[in-house]
């Protein structure tokens, strides 16, 4: 079975910080990997994904995230937060052909002004 | 355009009644997925449509649980007997078809409290 670890459960950041999260899943096989973000008040949407190809993958407002195969991970990053940030992230993956996401625990982001 | 739209937003009932939320997908989505959100917690996977398939059944907790869907349009997951154990947000996804790299497009969600 599949599993998702993502170890940070809360993170303070000051405005320009840099962000990195961390997110680790449990798969031997291929997989595809996802980011989503849960802003204050809003339903999850999708940040960025991975299936295939270049490693690093980039997504919406600035985000980008590498998949390391050596070590099962998948870690956002962005290299200056903004107050606008502060949201809940949750890592996901799914393996080809399985309809199923498995999410990890979220890690809530909170950008101090 | 229209999203994932659930109701109700929000619902309180007393443990043993029954309970039935709605999940109306995006329009020509044809994949559904229903999640539980416990607090503090990642989501967990109940059940999955795809067209006129067989669901996904893989992830209801127990026998108390059951969803539905007519065709391509509206899902209801019903519990039964509610339990404590049962408050939670339910969140109900929808992606354009079975392939499993389509993004899925999440509700707001039914916050469930059973007191």
């Amino acid at each position: 079975a599949q599993s998702v670890s993502q170890h940070n459960h809360h993170v303070i950041l000051s405005e320009a910080a840099s962000l990195e999260l961390g997110c680790n899943y449990s798969y031997g096989g291929t997989v595809n990997l996802f980011w989503y973000v849960q802003y204050p008040g809003q339903h999850l949407q999708l940040l960025l994904k991975y299936f295939s190809g270049d490693p690093l993958v980039k997504g919406i407002k600035g985000f980008e995230a590498e998949f390391i195969k050596s070590k099962f991970s998948f870690n956002l990053r962005k290299p200056s937060v903004q107050w606008s940030d502060t949201a809940e992230y949750f890592c996901a993956v799914n393996a080809p052909g399985s309809r199923q996401l498995t999410f990890g625990s979220g890690t809530q982001l909170t950008v101090l002004p | 355009g229209a999203g994932v739209s659930q109701s109700p937003s929000n619902k309180v009932t007393e443990k043993g009644k029954d309970v039935e939320l709605r999940c109306d997908p995006i329009s020509g989505h044809t994949a559904l997925y229903w999640y539980r959100q416990r607090l503090g917690q990642g989501l967990e996977f109940l059940i999955y449509f795809q067209g006129n398939s067989a669901p996904d059944k893989s992830g209801l907790p127990s026998d108390r649980f059951s969803a539905e869907r007519t065709g391509e349009s509206v899902s209801t997951l019903t519990i039964q007997r509610t339990q404590q154990e049962d408050s939670a947000v339910y969140l109900c996804a929808s992606s354009l078809n079975h392939d499993s790299n389509q993004p899925q497009h999440f509700g707001d969600g039914t916050r469930l409290s059973i007191l």
